[in-house]
């Protein structure tokens, strides 16, 4: 069964950098799949931040993709999130998630619990 | 980009009654659509992809239908645990869009 889980600091401080891992058990991240961050801030709805590959291809939200990097970490069988020069704006709840099916866009069947992120001073 | 608008934003039902969610997209997104249910603190669920199978372990009472530009989550008999946000996401396209949300209550 495979399992997600975040880990980072909850607290971070405007224009410093965020950064997320999450994880994986039960699947290697090194086989034929896709990985994907997703926040969600504070009441409201979802917002796709970015995809991997097994292979490291990244793909990220346009308007995100001049602060974003996600980055693989095969031999601990993780995938990180960097989102730099944060503001107010980026609080909010990140998932990390597993595509379903073996291509690049897709559904993700497979979820983190999510980690609340507060960008405060 | 794509996107999503989902109606209505809220929609009141009693137990044992069908639920009936809509989802639109601003151009056409083929059968590339998925649906998620999403309980308070809880990560969204996967309930229906490629816009009508259900995901593992998702009950027959949760159905999805449409192509294109519409789409339609339908809930036959609603039990108390299916109160909820759902959320439908198109992934035909980069990037990857969610709609607003349908939130399912009493």
């Amino acid at each position: 069964q495979v399992q997600l889980q975040e880990s980072g600091p909850g607290l971070v401080k405007p224009s410093e950098t965020l950064s997320l891992t999450c994880t994986v058990s039960g699947y290697s991240i090194s086989g034929t799949s896709y990985w994907g961050w997703i926040r969600q801030p504070p009441g409201k709805g979802l917002e796709w931040v970015g995809t991997i590959s097994h292979s490291g291809t990244t793909y990220y939200s346009p308007s995100l993709k001049s602060r974003v990097t996600i980055s693989l970490d095969t031999s601990k069988n993780q995938f990180s999130l960097r989102l730099s020069s944060l503001t107010a704006a980026d609080t909010a709840v990140y998932f990390c998630a597993k595509v379903y099916g073996n291509y690049p866009v897709g559904s993700f069947h497979h979820w983190g619990q999510g980690t609340l992120v507060t960008v405060s001073s | 980009e794509i996107v999503m608008t989902q109606s209505p934003a809220t929609l009141s039902v009693s137990p044992g009654e069908r639920a009936t969610l809509s989802c639109r997209a601003s151009q056409s997104v083929g059968s590339n659509l998925a649906w998620y249910q999403q309980k308070p603190g809880q990560a969204p669920r996967l309930l229906i992809f490629a816009a009508s199978p259900r995901a593992t372990g998702i009950p027959d009472r949760f159905s999805g239908s449409g192509s294109g530009t519409e789409f339609t989550l339908t809930i036959s008999s609603l039990q108390s645990e299916d109160f909820a946000i759902y959320y439908c996401q198109q992934y035909n396209t980069w990037p990857l869009t969610f709609g607003q949300g349908t939130k399912v209550d009493i």
